[in-house]
């Protein structure tokens, strides 16, 4: 059974860092680029960033460039986000998700909070 | 504010069809495969239909999707109340991000069953 487990969500002040994980399991990790997703409450979709298989290649969105960094461990089955000078606007639920230019597999997501 | 744009939403009766329309541009339908995601609520999203018309393993018939020029349409037929959800369009865009590309999703659907 493929499963995506996220993790590291809480409440964080207006500019401070916290760092997401995501655990796969289920499939072949590394065969597959990955992805993380977040929604606002009440609100659409939205891509924040992407890594290739191998790490090699990475891209984010204009809003989260050079704020966020995803990474990965093939080694872990694992995907990471780190995430800096965080704002209000970053609240959301936070999804990794598995596939190239479609997403296969979805986690349950982990909330991250940006509050003082 | 996203790049693709879907009607808020649709409704129709039970046994009926709905279609859902993602408009977007050159720079992402009209170069790229598109695919479709139902969120039912309070759950993640799943994915329904990827380049444009292909069904994953376990997604019924009723689903399909289509694509022409820089539109794409999901279509449901025979709609059962367990289809009440959100519905979402997907493509890459390499206009975004100073032309190094980025994913983009559509501004969601609401289907109601009536």
């Amino acid at each position: 059974e493929v499963q995506l487990v996220e993790s590291g969500g809480v409440v964080v002040q207006p500019g401070g860092s916290l760092r997401l994980s995501c655990a796969a399991s289920g499939f072949t990790f590394d065969d597959y680029a990955m992805h993380w997703v977040r929604q606002a409450p009440g609100k659409g979709l939205e891509w924040v960033s992407l890594i290739s298989w191998d790490g090699g290649s990475t891209y984010y969105a204009d809003s989260v460039k050079g704020r966020f960094t995803i990474s990965r461990d093939n080694s872990k089955n694992s995907l990471y986000l780190q995430m800096n000078s965080l704002r209000a606007e970053d609240t959301a639920l936070y999804y990794c998700a598995a596939g190239s230019v479609y997403f296969d597999y979805w986690g349950q997501g982990t909330l991250v909070t940006v509050s003082s | 504010q996203s790049v693709l744009t879907q009607p808020p939403s649709v409704s129709a009766a039970p046994g009926q069809k709905v279609t859902i329309s993602c408009s977007g541009s050159s720079s992402n339908i009209g170069n790229n495969y598109v695919s479709w995601y139902q969120q039912l609520p309070g759950t993640a999203p799943k994915l329904l239909i990827y380049d444009n018309n292909k069904r994953p393993s376990g997604i019924p018939d009723r689903f399909s999707g289509s694509k022409s020029g820089t539109s794409a349409t999901l279509g449901i037929t025979g709609l059962q109340t367990g289809d009440e959800a959100d519905y979402y369009c997907g493509t890459w865009d390499s206009s975004l991000s100073a032309g190094g590309g980025g994913y983009v999703f559509g501004t969601g659907t609401k289907v109601t069953v009536l």
